[in-house]
C-alpha cells in the first residue's frame, strides 16, 4: 500500500534552516510527482509547488520561491522540502503529498502524516 | 485572497444532508478546470474525498458526492454523521501553472 512518512518535528531558531524528508513507499517513486502543502497554525492549506520526480523540474507557487526549495532521492524514494532564513511566520505543519491526475486537473491521493516546524529563539 | 470561495462553516444534524460550495473567482479558475475535495480532522493529515468534480476515491463511502454547475463545484454529504465533523477544502488548477486550495469550510454536525 501507498504510504508517505515524513521526518519529525524539528524546533529552529530564527535564521536557521530545515530540511523535510517525505519517504515513499507502495508505489514507484518517478511515476508521479510530489507537492508540498503548509498549514500554520489554526490556518487552511496552502500550496507551496510540487516537483516533477521524473524530470527534477520543480513549480514553486507565489510566496514560496527564494527559501524554499524541493529535491528528491530516487535510490531512497524520498522527496525532500528545504527551507531557509526560518521566521517565525514559517511556524506550520509542512505536508507531503501525491500527485496523481492529468495536467492541469492534478490531485493528491496520498499524504503524509505532517511534520511540525518551530521556528523561535 | 484565494481564487476558490468556500463558506466559513456550515452545520447540520446527524441524519440530514450540506452541501459546501466552491465558486471560482478568478476567470482563470473556469468550469473547464476540475476540482477535488478533501476532508481534514483536527491534528490529522488531509484525506482524498473527491476527485476530478465528482469521481470517488475507493473506501470513501458513497455519502460523499460532487457536483459541478459552472463555475461552482459542490460537496454533499448525505446521512451526516458524527464523525463527518471536520474541515473540508476545495482544490483546483487557477492558470498560470499555479493551483490552489480553497479557504476551507468547518463542518459542525450537532
Amino acid at each position: 500500500q501507498v504510504q508517505l512518512v515524513q521526518s519529525g518535528s524539528d524546533l529552529k531558531e530564527p535564521g536557521a534552516s530545515v530540511k523535510v524528508s517525505c519517504k515513499a513507499s507502495g508505489y514507484t517513486f518517478t511515476s508521479n510527482g510530489m507537492s508540498w502543502v503548509r498549514q500554520a497554525p489554526g490556518q487552511g492549506l496552502e500550496w507551496m509547488g510540487w516537483i516533477n520526480t521524473n524530470t527534477g523540474n520543480p513549480t514553486y507557487a507565489q510566496g514560496f520561491t527564494g527559501r524554499f526549495v524541493f529535491s528528491f532521492d530516487t535510490s531512497v524514494s524520498t522527496a525532500y522540502l528545504h527551507v531557509s532564513s526560518l521566521k517565525a511566520d514559517d511556524t506550520a505543519v509542512y505536508y507531503c503529498a501525491r500527485v496523481a491526475g492529468s495536467r492541469p486537473h492534478y490531485y493528491f491521493d496520498y499524504w503524509g502524516q505532517g511534520t511540525l516546524v518551530t521556528v523561535s529563539s | 485572497q484565494s481564487a476558490l470561495t468556500q463558506p466559513a462553516s456550515v452545520s447540520g444534524s446527524p441524519g440530514q444532508s450540506i452541501t459546501i460550495s466552491c465558486t471560482a473567482t478568478s476567470s482563470d479558475v473556469g468550469s473547464y478546470n476540475l476540482v477535488s475535495w478533501y476532508q481534514q480532522h483536527p491534528g490529522k493529515a488531509p484525506k482524498l474525498m473527491i476527485y476530478e468534480d465528482s469521481k470517488r476515491p475507493s473506501g470513501v463511502s458513497n455519502r460523499f458526492s460532487g457536483s459541478k454547475s459552472g463555475n461552482t463545484a459542490s460537496l454533499t454529504i448525505s446521512g451526516l454523521q458524527t464523525e463527518d465533523e471536520a474541515d473540508y477544502y476545495c482544490w483546483s488548477y487557477a492558470g498560470s501553472t499555479t493551483w490552489v486550495f480553497g479557504g476551507g469550510t468547518k463542518l459542525t454536525v450537532v
